[in-house]
């Protein structure tokens, strides 16, 4: 069974251009989370999913950053303009269902933003 | 808030050798742990979780037992190997907040034959 897939694995862009990164889900997966991991940090959450309804959006920059999960399967994570402090690891998720104790990651996509 | 503190790396050994890594955490309630692994290239995956308190988790020679009197799920094994050279990272879920995790900082291990 595939995991978590992630797309594109690498991304260098200009600041103020926009970007955005894909994800598709374990099959099946009700809940799907997108988390930010700055260098030497732990990932922190940037918002959930459960089916196409983001229920936890809190940390979420919503000046410039968006999310989307059509149908509820796979989700983009757009930033525009991208700034400088976003270079980071974005990280998608995945769990059979809200509160389910294990959540599946997939590899990450290398932002850098020059 | 919910917060997790695991002890600074970067932590080098010996082949062989004993390790512990230190987590302690503040949460309200009763939260579930977790102690995740990150290869170098590769993605974070779940090395091992304990729901509920003084509940040992156990996996590849690792393991952490929830103490709730100390606040604490601290990871051991007995005898590294330089396969185990990674990033470990503690992490919290608690009971109301749909999966969501909370993760220490990281410690990297570095393991040398």
């Amino acid at each position: 069974e595939a995991g978590v897939v992630q797309s594109p694995r690498y991304k260098i862009i200009e600041k103020k251009q926009p970007v955005a990164f894909w994800c598709n889900p374990i099959s099946g997966h009700n809940t799907l989370y997108w988390y930010l991991q700055n260098l030497g940090q732990g990932p922190e959450l940037l918002i959930r999913y459960e089916n196409e309804e983001a229920v936890d959006d809190s940390q979420l920059p919503k000046d410039r950053f968006s999310a989307e999960r059509l149908k509820g399967v796979d989700s983009t994570l757009k930033i525009q303009p991208a700034e400088l402090g976003d270079s980071a690891v974005y990280l998608c998720a995945s769990s059979a269902r809200s509160g389910a104790t294990e959540a599946f990651f997939g590899q990450g996509t290398r932002l850098t933003v020059v | 808030g919910d917060s997790v503190t695991q002890m600074e790396g970067p932590v080098t050994l010996s082949e062989e050798a004993f390790l512990t890594i230190n987590c302690t955490y503040t949460a309200t309630g009763y939260p579930s742990l977790f102690w995740y692994v990150q290869y170098p290239g590769e993605g974070l995956q779940l090395l091992l979780k304990a729901t509920k308190a003084d509940d040992k988790g156990s996996n590849k020679g690792f393991e952490a037992t929830y103490r709730k009197e100390t606040t604490s799920f601290h990871l051991e094994k007995g005898s590294v190997q330089v396969s185990d050279s990674a990033v470990y990272f503690c992490a919290l879920s608690a009971s109301n907040q749909g999966g969501k995790l909370i993760f220490g900082q990281g410690t990297e291990l570095s393991v040398k034959p």
